[in-house]
């Protein structure tokens, strides 16, 4: 069965920098969602898409954005990368026309700031 | 704003035993409980959903309970296997559809064989 794609699975930037991770959802999902996970920490939610609209919106801060496109894949940008950024970002589809709204995982970006 | 809890933090136990992981959270207006499965530097595998309206689901060995009323979910493991050496998490969003689960810490379970 199809999964969550996410690229690039490894990215590495300097501080300041920007970087735009892609996800790709499963075929037929019309939700997207991102999270970030720090070293030893749990995952954080950042930000959702339902349709094409933002739907819920957590912890991203300010110089963080994301859209999600007509094909339903969704990027996360990120500008002015901290060296605090560095941690696996996960998205994640789920549809909310299905039953349940299970979310399915892709297998992350690692992302590392120098 | 939704709060979760895991305990214990870590659990080792021998191989065949049966074990229970429990979660609990602070919002009894959750809507979907995820208990989730993470190897060492991996993705999350979705191993359990309980919605709001059912109080419990099996997946093979493994079963999960939820009870909005006390504030808690269970994921219990029956015949534990060295391969079920994980990170579990459970997670949990507050319904009104494309919502962002909250996770707790989750549990290091160790299977010594």
């Amino acid at each position: 069965a199809a999964g969550v794609i996410q690229s690039p699975r490894h990215l590495i930037k300097e501080k300041r920098e920007t970087a735009t991770l892609k996800c790709y959802p499963i075929p037929r999902h019309d939700t997207v969602y991102w999270y970030q996970q720090g070293p030893g920490q749990d995952p954080q939610f950042l930000i959702s898409f339902y349709e094409k609209m933002q739907s819920d919106k957590g912890s991203i801060p300010d110089r963080f954005s994301a859209q999600q496109f007509s094909d339903y894949h969704s990027e996360l940008n990120m500008s002015s990368l901290e060296l605090g950024d560095s941690a696996l970002y996960f998205c994640a589809s789920s549809s909310l026309l299905g039953p349940g709204g299970e979310q399915y995982f892709g297998p992350g970006t690692r992302l590392t700031v120098t | 704003k939704q709060e979760v809890t895991q305990i214990p933090a870590a659990l080792s136990v021998p191989e065949g035993e049966n074990l229970v992981l429990n979660c609990s959270f602070t919002d009894s207006a959750i809507y979907n409980l995820q208990w989730f499965r993470q190897d060492p530097g991996k993705g999350l595998t979705s191993l359990l959903l309980i919605q709001s309206s059912q109080r419990e689901q099996t997946s093979g060995r493994l079963n999960a309970s939820l009870d909005k009323s006390s504030g808690r979910s269970t994921l219990y493991i029956a015949a534990s296997q060295p391969g079920d050496s994980a990170t579990y998490l459970c997670a949990g969003d507050s319904g009104g559809g494309a919502d962002g689960l909250t996770f707790g810490k989750g549990t290091h379970l160790i299977i010594q064989p």
